[in-house]
């Protein structure tokens, strides 16, 4: 079955660096997925992207965080200055269609803010 | 606003036995998709089982099954014959027909099978 990846497993930063989440969506898809799990609390939508262009985002999603598709393949998250609470596990995912029921999730970055 | 509910945070089952999970949400809309996502320990969350809110059968894969009451926006997972590589996180999500994006997570549950 065909997997979203997702680089680094692990990331651990500094309060006040900036950070890029990378991830390699399913190469056919088209639509684009973020989403944040804090350790011990359930999975919260961050943002979705579709054709170059943000289609849906939540309250989370503010100023600091920014996702791109800089090169056809790969789907980044940045967030630009990290804060403590930004410390969660961040999960991409991806869609064929929109409307399709199944999003498909990649394992997942830990990102630490110290 | 939607929300999803799930009462149970932990729950156990002894290896081969069933269990139910069970999972509540609240919306006001009529068309909609319910999921069960499984997270093993090594994180990659994984689709379990989907329904559709216009049908219904309840579905069914495998060892797992769903008892899905419109009625009362109740959606509970049942494995059959749990095995050890059950246990995980489970999470109970809603998206809306109409909205093809979000996908609104429960808290989870996490399940353990005993052997």
């Amino acid at each position: 079955e065909p997997e979203v990846t997702q680089t680094p497993s692990h990331q651990v930063t500094q309060m006040g660096q900036e950070v890029i989440l990378r991830c390699v969506p399913i190469s056919n898809h088209l639509y684009f997925y973020w989403y944040r799990q804090i350790l011990g609390q359930k999975v919260e939508f961050l943002v979705s992207f579709y054709n170059n262009e943000i289609s849906e985002k939540s309250e989370i999603f503010d100023d600091q965080f920014s996702v791109e598709r800089p090169d056809g393949s790969n789907f980044t998250l940045k967030i630009r200055s990290t804060k403590l609470e930004d410390s969660a596990m961040y999960f991409c995912a991806s869609s064929e269609v929109s409307g399709s029921n199944r999003q498909y999730f990649g394992p997942g970055t830990r990102l630490t803010v110290t | 606003a939607q929300t999803v509910t799930q009462s149970q945070p932990e729950m156990s089952v002894q290896e081969a036995e069933t269990v139910t999970l069970s999972c509540t949400y609240d919306t006001s809309e009529s068309n909609y998709y319910l999921f069960w996502y499984k997270q093993p320990p090594s994180r990659q969350m994984i689709l379990v089982i989907r329904q559709e809110a216009y049908k219904q059968q309840n579905a069914t894969e495998n060892r797992f099954s769903v008892n899905f009451q419109k009625a009362a926006k109740s959606f509970s997972l049942k494995i059959s014959d749990s095995q050890l590589g059950d246990t995980a996180m489970y999470f109970c999500a809603f998206r809306l027909k109409t909205s093809y994006d979000k996908v609104i997570f429960g808290p989870g549950t996490s399940l353990s099978v005993i052997p």
